[in-house]
């Protein structure tokens, strides 16, 4: 088990809907990441947070919202989602964020199915 | 255009038996290059990180090389147990801190 959780592990919602993912980290890093996984497709980063401030976003569609309270949760809220967003999304936590051996360590990820 | 290429797409091997997949890369600069292991329904874990001067390095049954000459990194699994089934990634890191992702090779271990 890493030390990063996620919250639910799986979700359908409907396009209409407003939903929010849950991320916690229990490592003391400082660096939380978003990323999306589509089947046959590379991970694709979506959000970076460093010491709560967003540092990176990667032309993600406004209907997914990243906040970062505290440097140990990470949320993505979501609405008026499509079906092509179904996916696997994955929460990531690092030491640091621009530093070159950052390993990150990821958690389990929440399974969305969008209706 | 950086890239990372992974082959093959998947495999099935016979428990006990040794495998190796192989990550091709185009990205630059080069910082380092990362092997992780995803089982089904839970997050990528990492089996081993190597840098610029790093020809292998070993984590158990797994054992990474790099050619970065050749930009090519190759994983090597000794002794297959059918809980090494899941997909490895290769991951390969910029001197920018950017991450670039394979698609993952998916093993299957049958008894």
């Amino acid at each position: 088990e890493t030390g990063v959780t996620q919250t639910p592990r799986h979700l359908v919602m409907g396009m209409t809907n407003k939903k929010s993912l849950k991320c916690e980290q229990h490592l003391g890093h400082n660096a939380m990441y978003w990323y999306k996984q589509s089947a046959k497709k590379p991970l694709e980063l979506m959000f970076v947070y460093s010491l709560e401030e967003r540092v990176e976003n990667n032309s993600v569609p406004s209907r997914f919202s990243p906040e970062c309270p505290n440097s140990s949760h990470l949320f993505l809220h979501l609405h008026t989602l499509q079906p092509e967003d179904s996916a696997l999304y994955l929460c990531a936590s690092s030491q640091g964020w621009a530093v070159s051996y950052n390993e990150q360590f990821f958690g389990p990820g929440t399974r969305l199915t969008v209706l | 255009k950086n890239q990372v290429e992974q082959s093959p797409q998947s495999l099935i091997i016979l428990e006990g038996k040794n495998c190796t997949l192989q990550c091709n890369y185009t990205v630059s600069p080069f910082s380092n290059l990362r092997w992780y292991k995803q089982d089904t329904g839970r997050g990528p874990v990492s089996l081993t990180i190597m840098t610029f001067s790093e020809n292998t390095k070993s984590n158990g049954r797994y054992t990474a090389t790099l050619d970065a000459d050749t930009k090519q990194s190759s994983l090597h699994i000794t002794a297959s147990q059918l809980s090494d089934s899941a997909s490895y990634i290769c991951v390969v890191q910029t001197g920018a801190n950017n991450l670039f992702f394979g698609t993952g090779t998916r093993l299957t271990v049958i008894p």
